[in-house]
């Protein structure tokens, strides 16, 4: 276990439609990053917030939103869902407002597949 | 927009040889390197951060290097073992905050016995 949670391991759901990835860091992280692994892709950047404040921005559709809570989990809202969707998300948390010294703890991640 | 690249793309070694791969990546406004191990079926892991040029990192059997001014890391692995089977990632972040790091597509290593 690596400290991160990510919830839920697995979700189908259909096109047009909408849900929520949730991510819990590691204690006494306060940053969390969210990441997109699709077929053939490597991780891609989607945002990062930092003790609650949106801290770096990277090729996140619009579609897509997420917030970090006071509590510091975070959240990833995906909404009107293509096939194209389908993918592994992770989340990853840091102790760190810049990863400069300390390597990302990852979460075991969200299979979305979108039908 | 920040490219790394990772070479090769797989790799089979013998069990008990050693290898290597490469991790390319923009020297401007260069701030770190990680290095991660990612196993099938978990999540990656943190193997190495570095930042200054000529680090160079060890845990057990695998080492890494740092050349910032020319853009490269090396991995080394000495006398792989089954266990060494994965997918290793390196990732860069450059100056200015806004990207996070950038990953690359990684090297599937493949340890036969």
């Amino acid at each position: 276990d690596s400290g991160v949670t990510q919830t839920p391991k697995h979700l189908i759901t259909a096109t047009g439609q909408r849900v929520t990835l949730r991510c819990s860091p590691r204690s006494g992280d306060l940053s969390v990053y969210w990441y997109q692994q699709s077929l053939d892709q490597g991780l891609q950047f989607l945002i990062q917030y930092y003790n609650g404040e949106e801290r770096a921005k990277g090729n996140i559709l619009e579609r897509f939103s997420a917030q970090q809570f006071p509590d510091l989990h975070s959240e990833l809202n995906l909404s009107s869902l293509e096939l194209g969707d389908s993918a592994l998300y992770f989340c990853a948390s840091s102790v760190e407002g810049i990863p400069r010294d300390y390597g990302y703890t990852f979460g075991s991640g969200t299979r979305l597949t979108v039908v | 927009i920040l490219n790394v690249e990772q070479s090769p793309q797989s790799l089979h070694v013998q069990e008990g040889d050693s290898t290597n791969f490469t991790c390319s990546f923009p020297s401007s406004n260069f701030y770190a390197l990680h290095w991660y191990r990612w196993e099938t079926a978990k999540s990656p892991e943190a193997l190495f951060v570095m930042t200054l040029n000529g680090d160079e990192k060890k845990k057990g059997r695998i080492s890494a290097t740092l050349n910032t001014k020319e853009g490269y890391s090396y991995l080394y692995i000495k006398g792989s073992q089954p266990e060494d089977s994965a997918t290793y990632l390196c990732a860069s972040y450059s100056g200015g905050g806004a990207d996070g790091l950038t990953f690359g597509k990684g090297t599937h290593l493949i340890i036969q016995p």
